[in-house]
């Protein structure tokens, strides 16, 4: 079964601070893709990454990095000097192959303090 | 990106009751989703919104219970029927757009509130 697994309910940086939340998926297909969503306590969902199967690099968008090992299985989402503003659940997403639904994990609830 | 609005944004019902949420989208999209999230929980997709076709529903889901509508390529129902206490979550819409070469992003909608009492 497809599956995504969040292993931290909570975690806690410094302001500036950089961090990393975990995320390992399981699936057989070849082809896939790997996202990150913040939720703010608003309750919108907001892209912040993507990561496809057969990218060779990590992807970076600005301060957020995705640290992709495909054979551990692991889409870590590495955030560099959290700001206070970070802070807010976070889901790691998986969309299986030839599929457009999203699979989310149970996310990673991060806390940001001065 | 795609900018999507949700109606309501809250509401508090009776059970054995049904509410119906809208999705509108600034732009005409192909694929439009429903998610819903339970208190404390992950989304969970319940359906898959195609214009012009049934909804495809995901397992656990069936459409006596949540009845989709997609009438034109910019907008979405979807109907909370006959309502429990377990209803009570935030429903989600969202839509894809092409955002790569080889991936699509999805955007999501605002997001309704959901009590049932």
């Amino acid at each position: 079964a497809q599956k995504i697994t969040q292993t931290q309910p909570g975690m806690f940086v410094q302001e500036k601070e950089a961090v990393t939340l975990d995320c390992t998926y399981d699936t057989s297909d070849q082809s896939y893709g790997l996202f990150w969503y913040k939720q703010p306590s608003s309750g919108e969902m907001i892209f912040l990454i993507y990561q496809g199967s057969y990218d060779e690099q990590n992807a970076t968008e600005g301060r957020y990095s995705l640290n992709f090992q495909k054979a551990r299985k692991s889409a870590n989402l590495v955030i560099s000097a959290s700001q206070l503003g970070d802070s807010a659940m976070y889901f790691c997403a998986m969309s299986p192959w030839n599929t457009d639904k999203l699979i989310f994990g149970t996310g990673t609830r991060l806390q940001v303090f001065p | 990106s795609a900018v999507i609005s949700q109606k309501p944004s809250r509401d508090i019902c009776q059970r054995g009751t049904s509410l119906t949420i809208q999705c509108q989208v600034d732009s005409q999209v192909t694929m439009m989703f429903w998610y819903r999230q339970q208190p404390g929980q992950s989304l969970t997709l319940i359906a898959t919104a195609n214009q012009g076709s049934e909804a495809t529903y995901e397992s656990g889901f069936v459409i006596d219970k949540f009845p989709i509508s997609r009438p034109n390529l910019t907008f979405s129902t979807l109907t909370v029927s006959n309502m429990s206490p377990e209803d009570s979550s935030i429903y989600l819409c969202s839509v894809e757009e092409v955002a790569g070469d080889s991936y699509n992003e999805q955007f999501f909608g605002p997001g309704t509130r959901l009590t049932v009492l």
